[in-house]
């Protein structure tokens, strides 16, 4: 099946650790996004790339870093820079990055500090 | 400042019955709105999308409708079923491409 694999399901943080959330398509997208969701509130951006080895900074970058060594792959590294990240973060991809363009989700990572 | 606002919060029906869900948002200029339906624990899944010169657009018992206008959205829910359980987020797309997410409307249908 095509679509976008986000892992692990679930994951835990400890202080001062860095963790990195994997992302990988099978749908031959260019352009693929990073969200974060929290309780009440809309998602945000973290990251996007509309290019492998390009990639740019979304509303809520600060204490985030990514990397697009690959078409198919979108990790996001979580530092321990980023002193709130209890969160559930979803991967998402579009055909070009155009405007408009339907997102396609991944199944989310939920990530909680011990 | 560009802003989604989704009504009810919260909505509780019965299997079987209709509802309709609003979507209000001050995003100018405007390129479309979309309507995603968000299943606990998982990934928000694309119902309709919206340009400016649609007024209806059906997708099975799901029916989106927009005035442009007064910059409203309603997305309305035929006969119900338990699978209808979910988080329905109304999602505006901006100048460059920017997208302003409402913070979704939780549906949980009983039997």
């Amino acid at each position: 099946d095509g679509g976008i694999t986000q892992s692990p399901k679930y994951l835990f943080r400890k202080e001062g650790q860095n963790v990195t959330l994997s992302c990988e398509q099978n749908l031959n997208h260019d352009a693929m996004y990073w969200y974060r969701q929290d309780p009440g509130q809309g998602l945000r951006l973290i990251y996007y790339s509309q290019i492998v080895n390009d990639f740019q900074k979304g509303d809520i970058a600060e204490g985030y870093s990514v990397s697009r060594e690959k078409k198919e792959s979108f990790p996001l590294t979580v530092t321990s820079a980023q002193k709130n990240p209890t969160a559930f973060y979803l991967c998402a991809s579009t055909p070009t990055g155009a405007a408009g363009e339907k997102l396609f989700f991944g199944s989310g990572t939920q990530l909680s500090v011990l | 400042k560009n802003q989604v606002e989704q009504s009810p919060q919260s909505l509780i029906i019965l299997e079987g019955k209709n509802c309709t869900l609003q979507c209000n948002y001050t995003v100018s200029p405007f390129s479309n709105l979309r309507w995603y339906k968000q299943d606990t624990g998982r990934g928000p899944v694309s119902l309709t999308i919206m340009t400016f010169s649609e007024n209806t657009k059906s997708n099975g018992r799901y029916t989106a409708t927009l005035d442009a206008d007064t910059k409203q959205s309603s997305l309305h829910i035929t006969a119900s079923q338990l699978s209808d359980s979910a988080s329905y987020i109304c999602v505006v797309t901006g100048g460059g491409n920017k997208l302003t997410f409402g913070t979704g409307t939780q549906l949980k249908v009983e039997l």
